[in-house]
């Protein structure tokens, strides 16, 4: 089992449109969990740390189930700038980040 | 903002040549990463650095590979006898704080191995 797995994608959503992604990770011992960014050939980039419980930053969501060992995010009114592959990145060890292989995104407008 | 940066962008060499990588971390950050990206891959760890040694290490990290901190701000990864798979792009990344810290990334390098 991966450990940590996304759907792949890519998710093709209109401009202005809500989308949610869900990534499960299958050490109950992790500790942190982020949501990074990718654009293409770029370097990751942070955008969201995800708390057990639950926090906001504008029109993104992040959600932990530590039960169901699943981390979401929502983007609500989704804008041509969102497209890229989105990252879940757990850590488990005391410094590594494990990473899921990501999810691409695609807003149309 | 301050953020990590990275040199060179792209580094050609041919098999069997040493690279060194180079970032300069975020000025008041205490540990250093550094990432592997092969393309159309996920992003793989490969080494942190605390305190001027290794915190820990993944199994892609063998005998081939050192990092080192030569000064207060550089931090760099050397590649020895390269091999074509080798080829990627390399992240440097740092953060404040250890395993619930928050890690930002440089813009990567990118190694060709001929």
């Amino acid at each position: 089992r991966k450990e940590v797995e996304q759907d792949p994608g890519p998710f093709n959503v209109p401009e202005g449109a809500t989308v949610a992604f869900n990534c499960t990770y299958s050490n109950s011992a992790s500790q942190s969990f982020f949501w990074y960014r990718q654009d293409c050939r770029k370097e990751p980039k942070l955008l969201m740390s995800v708390y057990s419980s639950g926090n906001e930053d504008g029109r993104f969501t992040a959600q932990l189930n530590r039960a169901s060992q699943y981390i979401s995010l929502l983007i609500r009114d989704s804008k041509l700038s969102d497209s890229a592959t989105y990252l879940c990145v757990v850590n488990i060890l005391n410094y590594q980040l494990i990473w899921g292989a990501g999810t691409k995104l695609i807003i149309k407008p | 903002e301050p953020e990590v940066t990275q040199t060179p962008s792209h580094q050609v060499t041919q098999m069997g040549q040493e690279v060194i990588l180079r970032c300069v971390p975020i000025s008041n950050h205490l540990y250093f990463y550094w990432y592997r990206q092969i393309l159309g891959q996920k992003v793989e760890f490969l080494v942190s650095f605390y305190n001027n040694e290794i915190s820990e290490k993944s199994e892609i990290f063998d005998d081939q590979f050192s990092v080192e901190r030569p000064d207060g701000s550089n931090f760099t990864l050397k590649i020895r006898s390269t091999k074509l798979e080798d080829s990627a792009m390399y992240f440097c990344a740092s953060s404040e704080a250890g395993e619930r810290g928050e890690q930002f990334f440089g813009p990567g390098t990118r190694l060709t191995v001929l």
